[in-house]
């Protein structure tokens, strides 16, 4: 069964600090993978999208890579500020299938304090 | 910018009542999604629709069903609404069939079934 695996569940840091979320998966053949930030009480919201031969990509202060050898990716935050205090859900698709065969992490959920 | 809305934040409902949930988008997307959302759990699909009119069940149909007259609608319908159907109900939609399209999600809906 395809599985993502996100670490930490739950994360606390310091205002401008980085921080870097782990992402595993076992999803195979795999095309893309996506992580999302959902706010509290809202829906989730793409952040980066990576194909099977990327290996990273950045949008402002967050950067994702990926290494498919080893099925994983990191989502890696810098500078912190409080509005980054959010759930971080990593999304792998398959190869084969469409929107529907998307497989969902858990989230690591982030909060960021003054 | 792409709007995905849904009828309702919050809902409390009584067990055994018929529960409808509402979801619009307004990007004249072909594919439309319900997923619950649960603690500890990733995003589960419920049922998909690429097509008005069409209807496909997901990892989780047992207890739902769903109707899509227009194509700017996506309705998930609670028959007969049980205490395990309490959940964070998340509607999302997306184009083409490409793997590749981001899916864009709704604030989301909080049911609560007691």
């Amino acid at each position: 069964k395809n599985q993502v695996e996100q670490s930490p569940q739950s994360l606390i840091i310091l205002e401008g600090k980085n921080c870097t979320l782990q992402c595993n998966y076992t999803v195979s053949p795999f095309s893309n993978l996506r992580w999302y930030k959902q706010d509290t009480g809202r829906g989730p919201v793409s952040l980066t999208i990576m194909t099977f031969s990327e290996n990273t990509k950045s949008n402002g202060r967050y950067t994702a890579t990926l290494d498919a050898d080893t099925k994983q990716s990191s989502l890696h935050i810098t500078a912190s500020q409080l509005s980054d205090s959010a759930s971080y859900i990593c999304v792998v698709t398959p190869l084969t299938g469409g929107g529907n065969k998307l497989t969902f992490g858990t989230g690591t959920q982030l909060k960021v304090e003054l | 910018d792409v709007k995905v809305t849904q009828s309702s934040r919050y809902l409390v409902k009584r067990t055994g009542e018929k529960v409808f949930l509402e979801c619009v988008q307004d990007m004249d997307h072909e594919n439309m999604f319900w997923y619950r959302q649960d603690p500890g759990l990733g995003l589960r699909l419920i049922y998909f629709s690429y097509d008005v009119k069409m209807k496909e069940k997901g990892d989780i149909p047992e207890g739902y069903s769903v109707s899509r007259e227009k194509k700017e609608r996506f309705s998930l319908i609670l028959e007969s609404a049980s205490t395990n159907q309490t959940s964070m109900y998340l509607c999302a939609s997306s184009t083409g069939t490409a793997v590749y399209n981001e899916q864009f999600f709704g604030p989301g809906t909080r049911l609560t079934v007691l």
